[in-house]
Formats: structure tokens, sequence, C-alpha cells
């Protein structure tokens, strides 16, 4: 299986930061890359996929880069609406697999 | 609108099956466009995907479950359901049905998700 990790685990940023987060791939999945925003008591919602398409409806300053092994998510502005957990999820090989998830707060 | 729901009993034994419902509304799980698929979260491990059920009921499941989970679908009620046998605690979480669209080999891309319920392993 492939073992999908995430720095940081929590950060705390002030509304308008550029915030980045990381995801590193045990081994080479190319762009099969999911990253999903999770807020308390709700289901995981998509909002990139294919390492760095914005799902229709999901807001511009929400973007995600990179192939391979190593992948990035960044929120261009950080919101108060924008304070929850995301996880990246690899799809290239069965099964698929989350990362353990980054926690994003307000300072 | 797509929506998915799950039901089914939120406390189990521990040895016995944990079963679950989901049911989907504004889609069909007759289309062959689609795996419906199954995946519980955790404190102790996380977002862990279980596996996936196709319209002409074939189905797929994580290895660390296999000989443990059973997956069917029933088209004429449009619902597909889960069935884990030989619970213990370990197996308590919150547990999602999710729509994944098929996109040839890939599995994996879950665009629709049901609310979650909570499952509890205890006697």
């Amino acid at each position: 299986d492939i073992q999908m990790t995430q720095s940081p685990s929590s950060l705390s940023a002030s509304v308008g930061d550029r915030v980045t987060i990381t995801c590193q791939a045990s081994r080479d999945i190319s762009n099969s890359l999911n990253w999903f925003q999770q807020k308390p008591g709700t289901a995981p919602k998509l909002l990139i996929h294919d390492s760095s398409s914005l799902e229709t409806g999901v807001p511009s300053r929400f973007s995600g880069s990179g192939s391979g092994t190593d992948f990035a998510f960044t929120i261009s502005s950080l919101q108060p609406e924008d304070v929850a957990t995301y996880y990246c999820q690899q799809y290239d090989i069965l099964p698929p697999r989350f990362g353990p998830g980054t926690k994003v707060d307000l300072k | 609108q797509v929506q998915l729901q799950e039901s089914g009993p939120g406390l189990v034994k521990p040895s016995q099956t944990l079963s679950l419902t989901c049911t989907v509304s504004g889609d069909s799980v007759s289309s062959g466009d689609y795996y419906w698929t199954w995946i519980r979260q955790s404190p102790v491990r996380g977002l862990e995907w279980i596996g996936y059920v196709y319209s002409n009921g074939h189905s797929y499941t994580t290895s660390s479950l296999r000989g443990r989970v059973s997956l069917s679908v029933d088209t004429s009620k449009n619902q597909f359901s889960l069935k884990l046998t030989s619970v213990t605690a370990a197996d308590t979480a919150v547990y999602f049905c999710a729509r994944d669209p098929v996109r040839g080999q890939l599995v994996g891309s879950f665009d629709y998700w049901g609310q979650g319920i909570l499952v509890t392993v205890s006697s």
C-alpha cells in the first residue's frame, strides 16, 4: 500500500495569510491526488482532484500543485470559513489512501 | 441534487455483525458511471477506505478487511449496503458512504458523501 504523510499536522494563521500544506506519497503516484476539507461533524468535501484541478464551485483561493511524490496545497488568503482539517488522498493504486490530516485554525 | 444517507444501528456488540445501508437520491445505483463506496473514520486509524460495490454487484474490499466485509447493492431500493462481521472495539468509527465516479482504472475520487453514522462496538 502507498503511505501518505502530511506536514504540518496543525497550524495557526491569521485572516489573509497564505497557508501551505505539503503531502508526500511513499512512491510515485503521478498526479493522482485529491485534497479534501473537513469541518467538525461533517463529511470531507472534495476541493481539488488530479493534484491541481479545482472542483466546480470551490473558491479560487484554494490551489494544488505537484506530481510524483511531492505535493502542496495552498490557501492564498485564509478566510474564517477555511478553519477545518485538510486531507490529501492518493488514488493511483488500490487502496485509496488518505493522509493523516492538517488542522488549520485562526491565530 | 445527489444525496446519500447512511442508516443502521449505532451500537453493536463485540463479535457481532455491523450492518449499514446507504440510500441514494438524485442518482441511481444502477448507473454504470459510479463505484458506490464505504469509508470509515476513527481517531486512531484516520480516514480508511473500506471498499466499493458496482451496479452489477461486483465489489472490491481493502485487504485488511477482506474476509469480514460484504458489500451489496439493491437497485430496486436504490441502496447499497455494508456488512462487517466479527467486530471489535477497533471497528468503532464514523462510517461514511460515498459516490466515486468511474475514471478508467482509477478508484478514489469521492465527490458526494453521506453525513456519516457513528457506530460504537461495545458490550
